[in-house]
């Protein structure tokens, strides 16, 4: 049974950059078939998809136009999770954000969220 | 990217049938066979309850349904139950490599 655990700060100041990691369980990052998301949420803007690290021989990497300026997903390989990085964060980055395997197909899997408010 | 449009609420009595729209561009929806609608509730992780326009995973209701025409992906609730009342959002994949999400439809139960 894959889980993903997250963990990171629940409140981040303005300015400053928001870092979660999800430690990855009965899976490995390394898998061909698979991506690693992440993904947030909050009232005012509903369902956001932020970005995608995945392993083809090589890894790569997609961000979402609106932070990809902002954004960096890393591997960790050795500890078989991976990380987000979202730097001078504002008010409204404010959400619940979730890790993902696979998460728009019937084997996805989520991390158990973790609400991150920014605020000074 | 901007998301996909969905209407923001949709509701019938039990028994009724409904439909959610998802409308994208060319770039999206009109291109991939990757569209997803998710059934959501508050503090709970989005569940898939189509993938690929229009397959249903083994533990959904076949009450669901997908399809899709031109750039407008739709999912179809047929029997409506309370217990369908929740979020409803759909994704598409994008000629840009990334994901996009739709904008959310509040299903009510009358």
């Amino acid at each position: 049974q894959v889980q993903l655990q997250q963990s990171g700060p629940g409140l981040v100041k303005p300015s400053q950059t928001l870092s979660l990691t999800c430690a990855i369980s009965g899976d490995s990052i390394f898998s061909d078939f698979s991506a690693w998301h992440w993904i947030r949420q909050s009232p005012s803007r509903g369902l956001e998809w932020l970005g995608r690290a995945y392993y083809r021989s090589k890894w790569l990497t997609d961000y979402a136009v609106s932070v990809q300026s902002r954004i960096t997903i890393n591997p960790d390989t050795s500890k078989n999770q991976f990380s987000l990085h979202l730097n001078s964060v504002i008010p409204e980055d404010t959400a619940i954000y979730y890790c993902t395997r696979d998460f728009d197909s019937p084997s996805g899997y989520w991390g158990q969220g973790t609400l991150v408010t920014v605020s000074s | 990217q901007s998301a996909l449009t969905q209407p923001a609420s949709v509701s019938g009595s039990p028994g009724q049938s409904i439909t959610i729209s998802c409308t994208g561009s060319s770039s999206d929806v009109g291109s991939y066979k990757y569209v997803s609608w998710y059934q959501g509730h508050p503090g709970k992780a989005p569940k898939v309850m189509i993938y690929e326009v229009s397959t249903r995973p083994s533990g959904v209701s076949n009450r669901f349904s997908g399809s899709k025409s031109g750039n407008t992906a739709s999912l179809t609730i047929s029997g409506l139950q309370a217990e369908d009342e929740a979020d409803y959002y759909c994704s598409s994949y994008t000629s840009s490599n990334t994901y996009v999400f739709g904008s959310g439809t509040r299903v009510t139960v009358l």
